[in-house]
């Protein structure tokens, strides 16, 4: 009965460096979420993933970040030379399949740090 | 356009009372409606949801939610508030996309601190 596992819980890396941050979603849900969170701020969808669609990338600030499932198990989400501005929690969450009346489960994010 | 707003960013009330936090929302059609709580360093968990028919739905921990059509509000009370009740609360809605699936929007939440 494993919730949405996510890691690292915490990343400190220095500005220009990438990061990888993965998510494990619910066993058995096709739709999955990563969104970002700023400080004192709420939750900006980033991307969306469903079955074997194509993802909704939508919500990807810049072509520095980017994300990958594969099939319907793991994700991960990669911010390439990171700046500052990217310092966030970032949280993805998992439902059985994306349809609106089902809520999402989250995991308890990646705390993000760029110095 | 879809959106959803949250009016209040910070609410206080003292152990005991009542509380109510609101939410208002954009959509065209018959919304999925959600509130979730975050807790300081964790992630959202779901309170309660509204999908259709009775307006007034009760969820965890006590708290219950009431669908208003004609003032688009979906606000969250609580009859009596606990001091663990402390955390951020958000709103949010399920819009259809064009291709049938759904995509949340979240309010930018209202944190809810309690006296003791």
């Amino acid at each position: 009965g494993a919730g949405v596992s996510q890691s690292p819980s915490n990343k400190v890396t220095e500005k220009g460096k990438d990061v990888e941050l993965r998510c494990d979603p619910i066993s058995g849900h096709t739709a999955l979420y990563w969104y970002r969170q700023r400080l004192g701020q709420g939750l900006e969808f980033l991307i969306y993933f469903q079955g074997n669609s194509a993802p909704d990338k939508s919500g990807l600030p810049s072509d520095r970040f980017s994300a990958e499932r594969t099939g319907e198990s793991v994700s991960t989400l990669t911010i390439q030379r990171t700046q500052q501005e990217d310092s966030a929690v970032y949280l993805c969450a998992s439902s059985p399949d994306g349809i609106g009346n089902q809520p999402q489960h989250f995991g308890d994010g990646t705390r993000l740090s760029i110095l | 356009a879809q959106s959803v707003t949250q009016p209040d960013i910070h609410i206080t009330v003292s152990e005991g009372a009542s509380l109510e936090l609101r939410c208002n929302y954009s959509y065209g059609a018959t919304p999925y409606l959600f509130w979730y709580v975050q807790s300081p360093g964790q992630g959202l968990q779901l309170l309660l949801k509204y999908f259709s028919g009775d307006t007034l739905v009760q969820g965890i921990k006590g708290f219950e939610a009431e669908f208003k059509r004609s003032q688009s509000s979906f606000n969250l009370r609580k009859p009596s508030v606990h001091w663990s009740d402390a955390a951020e609360y958000f709103c949010a809605v399920g819009a259809r996309r064009t291709s049938g699936t759904y995509k949340y929007i979240f309010g930018t939440g209202t944190r809810l601190k309690v006296l003791a």
